[in-house]
């Protein structure tokens, strides 16, 4: 069955630092991976997706995530936090094939910054 | 542009009492609709996925049913109300094709059980 886990349930950072969130995934075949955040009280927007091709991804607002097959990690990035970094991260797989589309969730890392 | 919308934002009903939260979507035509649970430390929970009027699939049995009557209209029902369903229900839409589809999710709906 497909899962996905996210190991660290809060990770502080201070402004201006790097951020690596971590992600793995079990599927049998080539995933579809997605990274969230979802600011608290808001739904969820997604931040980048993974199909197919170059293994490194860039998203929206700087961050990037590569996938490693052989680690069956999908890690995302960023090289200096903002403070309106803060929010919550949820890293998803998707089984593609004949699946409708239905998104396996981490449970999230709530990220903080620190001023 | 599509865009989705959930109703209403937040919710406080006594154990027991029905429950009816809606989402719609618009700016596109047949869509897969998904009903998500997120409580808290224990993520997002895929609770119903519909493919079309009528189709609609259960992913977790629970006191909760869906409707879709119709294209772009998504319910999510309750006859009694259970302390255990409280949490931020989430409505998604995606382009209906096999395989991987990027999820577009509403605000939200919160549900407290009293």
């Amino acid at each position: 069955a497909q899962s996905v886990t996210q190991p660290d349930i809060h990770i502080t950072v201070s402004e201006g630092a790097s951020l690596e969130l971590r992600c793995n995934y079990s599927y049998g075949a080539t995933p579809y991976l997605f990274w969230y955040v979802q600011s608290p009280g808001q739904g969820l927007q997604l931040l980048l997706k993974y199909f197919s091709g170059d293994t490194l991804v860039q998203g929206i607002k700087g961050f990037e995530a590569e996938f490693k097959r052989s680690q069956s990690s999908f890690n995302l990035r960023k090289p200096s936090v903002h403070w309106s970094d803060a929010a919550e991260y949820f890293c998803a797989v998707s089984g593609g094939g004949g699946s409708q589309g239905n998104l396996i969730f981490g449970k999230g890392t709530k990220l903080s910054v620190k001023p | 542009s599509q865009t989705i919308h959930q109703w209403p934002a937040t919710l406080v009903q006594p154990v027991g009492s029905p429950l009816s939260l809606e989402c719609t979507v618009e700016g596109t035509s047949n869509p897969n609709l998904y009903w998500y649970r997120q409580a808290a430390g224990r993520g997002l929970q895929l609770l119903f996925y519909s493919i079309g009027i009528d189709q609609i699939s259960s992913e977790v049995p629970q006191n909760l049913s869906a409707s879709r009557p119709q294209d772009r209209q998504f319910i999510l029902s309750s006859k009694k109300l259970l302390l255990s369903d409280s949490g931020f229900y989430l409505c998604a839409w995606s382009v209906r094709r096999p395989g991987a589809n990027v999820l577009t999710f509403g605000a939200g709906s919160r549900l407290t059980v009293l």
